[in-house]
């Protein structure tokens, strides 16, 4: 079967760093997306990584290793806006997108 | 340029009851998705289709029926509602064989009683 996982909820002080950490197990794999949703809206795109490597995008940086189906999603210098959930998602053999949980992420002052 | 909208944003149906949701984008997409998303759960596909006049199924199914009759709109329907399908739906765009990102709708929050 397919599988995402990626942890449940996260707590981060302001000010800091974060890493969310994804692993998949997919039947194929053709790229990988970090999408934000907050609290009652749309997941909106962040991120995608095909290529094994850190993409770097201001304060939010995703990483890829393929060999060992794993991603991470850093988050520097936390705002309270960034206060949300961060799904992993894997394009898979079909081109379509195997989605993980997500992960909720609580920024305390 | 509204990008996706979804209509309607809110709705309370009963048991048995039947209702159509319309996805509509101005983006030219050919390729369009309708998610369910649940409680500790990932988005789940239902239905998708990779142009006009095309459906296919997705994860979930069962219990929807789909069309795209023309290349803007995409509809999602249910023909007998059951309290399983309390949900919220996501229509997207975007994605497929070229990868790209999906651009969501902003959502239509079920709740079947």
């Amino acid at each position: 079967g397919q599988n995402i996982d990626q942890p449940t909820e996260m707590t981060a002080t302001e000010g800091a760093i974060v890493q969310i950490n994804c692993t998949y197990q997919t039947s194929g794999f053709n790229g990988l997306f970090w999408y934000q949703q907050h609290a009652g809206e749309a997941p909106t795109f962040l991120s995608y990584n095909v290529l094994d490597g850190l993409e770097e995008k201001g304060r939010f940086s995703s990483f890829l290793s393929r060999s060992k189906g794993y991603s991470y999603l850093l988050l520097k210098e936390l705002q309270m806006k960034d206060s949300a959930s961060y799904l992993c998602a894997v394009v898979d053999s079909n081109y379509q997108l195997i989605w993980g949980a997500g992960t909720k992420l609580i920024i305390k002052p | 340029n509204a990008g996706v909208t979804q209509t309607p944003k809110f709705r309370v149906l009963k048991t048995g009851q039947s209702m159509t949701l319309l996805c509509a984008q101005d983006m030219n997409h050919e390729y369009m998705y309708w998610y369910r998303q649940d409680p500790g759960m990932g988005l789940r596909l239902i239905h998708y289709s990779v142009g006009e006049g095309t459906t296919a199924k997705g994860e979930v199914p069962d219990g929807y029926n789909v069309s795209r009759l023309k290349k803007q709109n995409f509809l999602l329907g249910l023909e007998s509602a059951a309290p399983s399908q309390t949900s919220v739906y996501f229509c997207a765009i975007g994605g497929g064989e070229v990868t790209g990102e999906q651009f969501f709708g902003p959502g239509t929050r079920l709740t079947v009683l």
